[in-house]
């Protein structure tokens, strides 16, 4: 069974902070990282993708992959409370089409 | 809008009653996924098309669930007999095609919620 795991939180922190969220995955082929980002009651957001090792910022976020650890990892700078929400780390399958498997996602709150 | 198209956004279905889901995909997106969340869960993989080829249902539960899309485009997610252990968010998923290193993103509908009572 190919699996994500994520700590499921919550993880608090205060405003301005850096918020760092953690994903490990079972597949070594997997080639492809998604973070999504859920508020309560809505569906899944793409806020990052990385498929290379290493660190890929876009604005207040970085995502950071090791491959070799079957690590990847999302920061969130200068957090807000507007960033409260639950994350959700997602991996290809490898070896096929696009199939994703989802963690059980991170439930973070920034608190003013 | 540009999105996927998610219908009901809200269902509820007495136990022992057919449902079905509709999704209306993102226009030019060939892969269309259907997956499951229960509250509190991250997304369940359930079935997948490209173009109207069913090519993996191995996350579909039972035998009451069935999917189809039948030109290629809007699909429909039916679970017939519905137990309660079926209340969940259903979300559908487009995405276009993916290079060969790597896969595209994809992109999800509102999700409709059903509850079996």
């Amino acid at each position: 069974q190919k699996e994500v795991e994520q700590n499921s939180g919550p993880l608090s922190v205060p405003e301005g902070a850096i918020a760092s969220l953690n994903c490990t995955y079972s597949d070594r082929g997997s080639q492809s990282f998604f973070w999504y980002r859920q508020y309560s009651g809505k569906s899944p957001e793409l806020i990052m993708f990385i498929y290379s090792n290493g660190d890929k910022e876009d604005g207040r976020f970085t995502a950071q992959l090791n491959k070799a650890s079957q690590y990847v990892s999302l920061l969130i700078r200068d957090s807000q409370p507007s960033d409260s929400a639950t994350y959700l780390c997602a991996v290809n399958v490898a070896g096929g089409y696009n199939k994703l498997i989802f963690g059980a996602g991170t439930r973070l709150a920034v608190h003013p | 809008g540009a999105g996927v198209s998610q219908s009901p956004r809200y269902k509820v279905a007495k136990r022992g009653q057919d449902v079905a889901l509709r999704c209306d995909p993102i226009s030019g997106h060939v892969s269309l996924f259907w997956y499951q969340q229960a509250l509190g869960q991250g997304p369940e993989f359930l079935t997948y098309f490209q173009n109207e080829a069913q090519l993996d249902k191995s996350g579909l539960p039972s035998d009451r669930f069935f999917a189809e899309r039948p030109e290629g485009s809007v699909s429909t997610l039916k679970i017939q007999r519905t137990q309660q252990e079926d209340s969940a968010v259903y979300l559908c998923a487009s995405s276009p095609p993916g290079r060969t290193d790597h896969n595209s993103p994809l992109h999800f509908g509102n999700g409709t919620r059903l509850t079996v009572t």
